[in-house]
């Protein structure tokens, strides 16, 4: 898994509770992504970082926020959980951009009640 | 939106058959990668292929791309039960620069 680790790598919460997910990743790469994947959907761009507190909106990110305040840790933030962010939670690396390779995470397992 | 579509969902052959997957795509690329994912894990990059390349092998792997057809396949040859996996395409827009995933093959394996 490229020395990315995401936690937690199960959850079961109820809708309106926060939610925060953590990447973390061991080599100083400067790029990360949360994506989302559902059936039917594949996986969609949440949010991406391209270096310490520089991050952008993807192509889903109504509900989430995310910050990054080191290198190497890459938050998720679900304010106020409903249940159609029930979803598993993938977080990626790209090395640099002179690829195009993107490294995934584990995933987390999030179940919104 | 989709940018990458799979066919077919899936697909279920004997160990020792030829597994081949496709991916159609809507607009103009930069390049064209392959994942796999195991049940339960994050997706594995295999392969990328660039908008100007039109056939690239990897071991057992090789694909091609068709840019005037906007479509790519995956071709696994003598496949294995450990290939068993989904597997998706993810395309580069050469206009917004996005990485736009597909929905994924299903690949079952039987030994």
């Amino acid at each position: 898994d490229a020395g990315i680790t995401q936690s937690p790598r199960h959850k079961v919460t109820e809708t309106g509770t926060p939610v925060t997910l953590r990447c973390h990743q061991t080599e100083n790469h400067r790029y990360m992504y949360w994506y989302r994947q559902d059936p039917g959907h594949g996986l969609r761009l949440i949010h991406y970082s391209y270096g310490v507190k520089d991050t952008d909106k993807g192509e889903v990110s109504d509900g989430y926020s995310v910050s990054r305040s080191k290198t190497e840790d890459f938050l998720l933030t679900l304010e106020s959980a409903t249940s159609s962010q029930t979803s598993v939670y993938f977080c990626a690396i790209r090395p640099g951009l002179r690829t195009d390779t993107q490294y995934f995470g584990p995933g987390t397992r999030l179940t919104v009640l | 939106s989709q940018q990458g579509e799979e066919d077919p969902q899936a697909l279920s052959i004997q160990e020792g058959e030829n597994a081949t997957m496709n991916c159609s795509y809507k607009t103009s690329i930069n390049n064209l990668q392959w994942y796999r994912q195991n049940s339960g894990r994050g997706l594995v990059h295999l392969i990328l292929i660039r908008s100007n390349e039109r056939e690239k092998h990897s071991g057992r792997l090789r694909v091609t791309l068709d840019t005037s057809k906007k479509s790519s396949s995956l071709l696994i040859t003598a496949s294995r039960a450990a290939d068993t996996a989904s597997y998706f395409c993810a395309t580069r827009s050469s206009n917004t620069g996005k990485l736009i995933f597909g929905q994924g093959t299903t690949l079952q394996v039987k030994p």
